[in-house]
This record gives structure tokens, sequence and C-alpha cells, in this order.
């Protein structure tokens, strides 16, 4: 079983609609959960990080986070088509001494107009 | 927010040969850094943990004798890819945490641009 598990997609929504990304992960002891936005041939960029249980908003996004169930998701209202991207969600883990980040594979995300 | 750059953001080289990537975070201080690597379509893979003045500590399965890492200075992590073979070829992304930032205890992390890494 991988830590951090998504659907690899596609998943295509059209312009306006709300895109709904889901995670989940294998390590009770992961306390902290980030989603990434990735285009192609860039390096990630943070869109919003979760962790205690419950919502948080952030303008069009919001991350969801259940630990119970091991389950983070992330809803982008009004989607645009500079929102296709491929969306990573990470878990960190404190492994080593250290905090480490440990990435999903990733949904790529396809806003169509 | 913090900036973390890596140089050289493309290279190509011959098989056999050594390839050196840097990784600066430009406005803070960083004691730890952390090697990715990516391939296509792929996650990434952390490699390793670079740690400012000592050794890094690699991921299960990374060879460091290939992958050597040199954390000098609080700013500078340097990733040297030994006696590169195509099957080297990947994207290859540092990233820093920002202790200042995001919430007190924990600190957001940073990529840099990431560099592609063609063997020929």
């Amino acid at each position: 079983q991988k830590e951090v598990e998504q659907n690899s997609g596609p998943l295509s929504v059209p312009e306006g609609a709300i895109a709904s990304l889901n995670c989940t992960y294998s390590d009770r002891g992961s306390q902290s959960f980030f989603w990434y936005r990735q285009y192609s041939g860039k390096s990630p960029e943070l869109i919003m990080s979760i962790y205690s249980n419950g919502d948080k908003e952030d303008g069009r996004f919001t991350a969801q986070l259940n630990k119970a169930s091991q389950y983070v998701s992330l809803l982008i209202r009004d989607s645009q088509p500079s929102d296709s991207a491929t969306y990573l969600c990470a878990a960190r883990r404190f492994s080593g001494g250290y905090n480490k980040l440990i990435f999903g594979a990733g949904t790529r995300l396809a806003v169509h107009p | 927010g913090a900036v973390v750059s890596q140089h050289p953001s493309r290279v190509i080289c011959k098989s056999g040969t050594s390839v050196k990537i840097e990784c600066r975070s430009l406005d803070f201080q960083a004691t730890t850094m952390f090697w990715y690597r990516q391939f296509p379509k792929k996650s990434l893979m952390l490699m390793a943990t670079s740690n400012e003045g000592s050794k890094a500590t690699y991921e299960q399965g990374v060879e460091k004798d290939k992958f050597l890492i040199n954390h000098a200075s609080l700013t500078l992590s340097t990733l040297t890819v030994t006696s590169a073979h195509p099957e080297d070829s990947s994207f290859y992304i540092c990233s820093a945490r920002d202790p200042l930032a995001g919430k007190a205890n924990t600190g957001e992390l940073f990529f840099g641009e990431g560099s592609r890494l063609t063997v020929l």
C-alpha cells in the first residue's frame, strides 16, 4: 500500500464547476497535509495546508481533513482553465530525525471551457 | 514568500560524466533541504535530506555514492550525479523549509524550479 494515494485521473470538469480531488494516507502518525499544484515541466507550488480535522477555506479552494478516515480532499470552486494541472497531495511525517513530505502520485485536472 | 533557486534548469550530458545541481535559499537560512526526483507523469520521490554541516540522510534504495549531496552553508546545497547514465535522466527538484513561514512549529516547504537532466 502506498503511503499517500490519489486517483491519477484525468479528472475533467467544465469551466465554472466544482472540482473535487481526493487523497488517502496510511500513516496515522501524519499530522500535516498539503496540496500542491504542478504545471507540466514546472516544480510544485503550495496551494493549501491543513492540520486539523474539518474544512479550511482560502479563496476558491477548500481543503478538508478527516483523520479518523485518513482522508484529505481539495475542492476548487468556479474552476477555470488555468486550474488545469496536476494536483499533488502530501503528508508530513517525522522520520529519521526530520519532518519529511511524502507525495501521492498526483491527480491530473482538466478544466474545459 | 520564500524563494528557492535551482541551477541549472536544464542540462544535457554524455553518459559517464558527472553533473552538479545547485539549490539556494535566497532570503532565508535553511538548515535542512530535500532532494526529490520525478519521472514523467510520476510523483516526487524523496531521495535524501540534506543537512547543513553534516552528512545527508538518504532514503532507502538511493545510492549515496552515485548521488553526492553537499550542504556547505545555510543557503546552499548541491547534488552531484556521478557517472551519469541514461536511466538517471529525470527532473530533480530541491526544496527547503523556511522555519519562520507558516505555523510556528511547522514551517512551509518551498521548491526550487527544478533541473531537468538528460543523459545521452
